[in-house]
């Protein structure tokens, strides 16, 4: 286990198409965070899971957005019906339970929307 | 609401020169605030927690309730310093600041 991974690491579509993410956490995590993050800004929160549920999802987020934790291990993020401003790096983090501890980050998957 | 706010998107110094990247935070809780950090074409990492009380690669940032701040600093900037850095509070979630680019020129 050599940390979180993502995959893709990049992925260009044609807005209108759908794209989903996955991300593996650290095996023995059990907290999972996804994240946007455009040019010259933070890391937005976008939701999190605790094992498989699903405990908070950003208002800001629209329902073209969709995360899943089926078995409490790797996750999926799924964009439908693309537009070009879903264009951004989108992360996922991964952490034991508490609210002191490291959140790992895996290396995002840039998404190009044209 | 959890809010993090870093005032400064950039902040330049020359090498051996103190460093103060700033921090403004809103919770009704009691907060836990951490300082991440990502180097060039590196991940994101943990830098510092408050709760260790630590002192990593010479940084260090105290928790100030009464004026809701944990900046961060350093007395003597290095040029491997140079990066971004990411004021964190987690509160059941996770969230970040907006981040402020720490450039140390020699």
């Amino acid at each position: 286990d050599t940390g979180v991974s993502q995959d893709p690491r990049h992925k260009i579509t044609k807005r209108g198409q759908n794209v989903t993410f996955r991300c593996d956490p650290i095996s023995e995590h059990n907290r999972l965070y996804w994240y946007r993050q455009t040019l010259g800004q933070g890391p937005e929160f976008l939701t999190y899971f605790q094992n498989e549920a699903q405990l908070e999802k950003s208002r800001l987020l629209s329902d073209r957005f969709s995360a899943e934790r089926p078995k409490g291990s790797f996750s999926t993020l799924e964009i439908q019906r693309t537009e070009q401003g879903d264009s951004a790096m989108y992360l996922c983090a991964s952490s034991h339970h508490g609210d002191t501890t490291e959140a790992f980050f895996g290396q995002g998957t840039r998404l190009t929307v044209v | 609401a959890q809010r993090v706010t870093q005032p400064e998107k950039l902040l330049s110094v020359f090498k051996g020169a103190p460093v103060e990247l700033k921090c403004n935070y809103s919770y009704s809780g009691s907060p836990e605030l951490f300082w991440y950090v990502q180097y060039s074409r590196q991940r994101l990492q943990l830098l510092l927690r408050h709760i260790s009380r630590e002192s990593i690669k010479g940084f260090t940032a105290d928790l100030n309730k009464g004026e809701t701040s944990f900046h961060l600093k350093k007395p003597f900037a290095q040029e491997e310093d140079s990066a971004m850095y990411y004021c964190a509070l987690q509160g059941g979630k996770l969230i970040f600041g907006q981040g402020t680019e720490l450039s140390v020129k020699p």
